[in-house]
């Protein structure tokens, strides 16, 4: 079964530089999760969108912001990355965010490490 | 914050039912139990989840008690790859709700 797609698998920047995670959530599923989890932590929730509308945020600085495109992809940008962005992102997808009890199924993640 | 407890380490031998204990007393009437597991740095792996009654799937059972407030997993022959931290989270459905919110997991180790 297709599951969530996310790119880079691995993803090298420098301090002050930026960066484009990709999410690709599993066919027909129209909502998305992003999730950070830095090393030694649990995944903590940064942002949802619901059919390209935000629907939901945590603790997501300001330096960073997502979309999800019409064909329900996301991407999270993230600019004047700092040391302490090094972390696994990961995107999870499950269908109809509104009134469901359908699981989220979870990409594999993008390691980003920022020196 | 996560609405959940759950001790932070448990052993098991290999081939023996592991057995997953979780809190949450303060669940609400139309919040779900789901269990999640990393393993290693993967992504989190859907196990099963449930409203009230009893489920099983391929992978584990889940005993929720008749007043919700705790839960139990059970990996029924446990192996080496089922080593993992397992989540148990409290979800809603609607809207803002329907996010996962990971607490700190319980750190199960199966022993050869």
């Amino acid at each position: 079964a297709a599951g969530v797609i996310q790119s880079p698998r691995h993803l090298i920047k420098e301090k002050r530089e930026t960066a484009t995670l990709k999410c690709y959530p599993i066919p027909r599923h129209d909502t998305v999760y992003w999730y950070q989890q830095g090393p030694g932590q649990d995944p903590q929730f940064l942002i949802s969108f619901y059919e390209k509308m935000q629907s939901d945020k945590g603790s997501i600085p300001d330096r960073f912001s997502a979309q999800q495109f019409s064909d329900y992809h996301s991407e999270l940008n993230m600019s004047s990355l700092e040391l302490g962005d090094s972390a696994l992102y990961f995107c999870a997808s499950s269908p109809s965010g509104w009134q469901n009890n359908s699981p989220l199924h979870f990409g594999n993640g993008t390691r980003l490490t920022v020196t | 914050d996560a609405k959940t407890t759950q001790p932070p380490s448990m052993d098991c031998a290999e081939g023996r039912a592991a057995n997953l204990p979780c809190n949450h007393s303060t669940i609400s009437g139309n919040e779900y139990v789901y269990w999640y597991r990393q393993i290693h740095s993967q992504g989190p792996q859907y196990i099963i989840h449930g409203l009230k009654n009893n489920e099983t799937n391929e992978m584990a059972s889940l005993i929720i008690t008749e007043d919700r407030k705790s839960s139990t997993l059970i990996l029924p022959h446990a192996t080496l790859r089922d080593t993992a931290v397992y989540y148990c989270i409290v979800r809603g459905h609607t809207g803002a709700n329907s996010k996962l919110t990971f607490g700190k997991g319980i750190t199960l180790s199966v022993r050869p």
